[in-house]
């Protein structure tokens, strides 16, 4: 079945330093794929999303661009700020039905100043 | 405006009791979605509800329910509760089209 897979955390990196976090998945067809963030404390809220083969996605900085031939979403940031701790979870929408998505086991991130 | 809100916050159950948690979506959104997240894992879809009806149902038994009220706020009941379904559980609206979903901050059970 579908199905994400996501680099293990916690990750912890230093302000200013580069962000990537890994993200594949199985899919049959072409779904949309997400990243979402959840700030401690707070809910889900979608970070970026990319719904076609090399569209990119982007916001706050963050980028990740869809690749069919690799099945990959990484998210990538150039310069991580403390603002930016928090859990990341990379999603796919299964059957394009837009409530029912397949999450990733979540990656935590910690920036230290 | 008012994002998505679910009650109760928090609460506390022992097993075989049974449990109603809410959700009221954001004005104007449709469809409501519910979710599980154990400590530790990443969400998983329990039901996705448009227009009041059932349109999708993840890999849960038969003691999860859910329904849609005319103003589409949602209810999930859980009946038996076990150990395991100790988690926060998520509820998401999202408007026909956009592609995004909107989060509540969740209702986190703890059963004893």
């Amino acid at each position: 079945g579908d199905s994400v897979t996501q680099m293990e955390g916690p990750v912890t990196l230093s302000e200013e330093a580069f962000l990537t976090i890994n993200c594949t998945y199985t899919a049959t067809g072409y779904p949309s794929l997400f990243w979402y963030v959840q700030y401690p404390g707070e809910g889900l809220q979608l970070l970026l999303k990319a719904t076609k083969a090399d569209d990119k996605g982007s916001n706050k900085g963050f980028e990740a661009t869809y690749r069919k031939e690799t099945t990959s979403f990484h998210l990538e940031k150039g310069s991580v700020q403390v603002s930016d701790s928090a859990v990341y979870f990379c999603a796919l929408d299964y059957g394009g039905s837009q409530g029912n998505l397949i999450f990733g086991k979540g990656t935590k991130l910690s920036v230290k100043p | 405006d008012a994002g998505v809100t679910q009650s109760p916050t928090h609460l506390i159950k022992t097993r075989g009791q049974h449990v109603t948690l809410r959700c009221s979506p954001i004005s104007g959104h449709k469809s409501v979605s519910w979710y599980q997240q154990v400590l530790g894992q990443g969400p998983q879809f329990i039901f996705q509800y448009y227009e009041k009806e059932e349109r999708g149902r993840g890999n849960f038994p038969d003691r999860f329910s859910a329904r849609q009220f005319p103003n589409y706020s949602s209810e999930l009941n859980v009946n038996a509760l076990l150990l395991g379904d100790s988690a926060l559980y998520l509820c998401a609206s999202s408007f026909p089209g956009s592609g995004e979903l909107f989060f509540g901050e969740g209702s986190r059970l703890t059963v004893l």
